[in-house]
């Protein structure tokens, strides 16, 4: 099993309160990812890290920021939350440059009021 | 850019029965091709993978062959189980070790 977790699992929080979200691994893995899973099931890359200090938006752009300030730790934060932010939250990680496998925690499901 | 088209679902079959998902690709270069699984309330789970043209890959059952004629990458089952009732992810890796992923077919297995 992959060792990558996030939590809170399920949130529910009304428009406008500050929200951060926790992915944590520990494999040691470099890279690390955020995805955005819509309600029909899509999947868009909204950050990415190569290491500590790396930060880089991906191809769907977001409100949401990251950091990387410790390799195991990569946090996204939502400073404002809107109803549009509504959605599940997966976070990945990855070490093997070539292979390009990534592990996924369970997601977090956010709900905006 | 890199894209991924997969076959819409759901997909709704009986136990034992053959499965097929389409996954066709564009790409610049030769990518690796994956299949990833994503059981109800989790995370999305590697199912198989193939490197270059002509590789099969296989787990648990399920098949996909790299098909760089038809860039193409479908997934096969031939007896399926009501466990394997879930979402299944066609994806490439672009450069930079970035996953391109197709936009899911859920599969309903019943008894």
């Amino acid at each position: 099993e992959a060792d990558i977790y996030q939590t809170p699992r399920y949130l529910v929080i009304g428009t406008g309160k500050k929200i951060t979200l926790e992915c944590s691994q520990t494999m040691g893995h470099d890279k690390m990812y955020w995805y955005q899973q819509d309600p029909g099931m899509e999947l868009h890359l909204i950050h990415y890290s190569y290491g500590v200090n790396s930060t880089e938006k991906g191809d769907l752009s977001s409100e949401s920021t990251v950091s990387r300030i410790r390799t195991e730790h990569f946090p996204l934060t939502l400073e404002s939350a809107r109803p549009s932010h509504t959605s599940q939250y997966l976070c990945a990680s990855s070490k093997d440059p070539f292979t390009g496998e990534l592990f996924f925690g369970e997601g977090s499901r956010l709900t905006v009021l | 850019g890199d894209s991924v088209t997969q076959m819409e679902g759901p997909v709704t079959l009986s136990e034992e029965a053959f499965l097929t998902i389409n996954c066709t690709y564009t790409a610049t270069g030769y990518p690796s091709l994956f299949w990833y699984v994503q059981y109800p309330g989790e995370g999305l789970q590697l199912l198989l993978k193939a490197t270059k043209a002509d590789d099969k890959g296989s787990n648990k059952g399920f098949e996909a062959t790299y098909r760089k004629e038809t860039t193409s990458f479908h997934l096969e089952k031939g007896s399926v189980q009501v466990s394997d009732s879930a979402v299944y992810f066609c994806a490439l890796r672009t450069a930079g070790n970035k996953l391109t992923f197709g936009g899911g077919t859920r599969v309903l297995v019943k008894p």
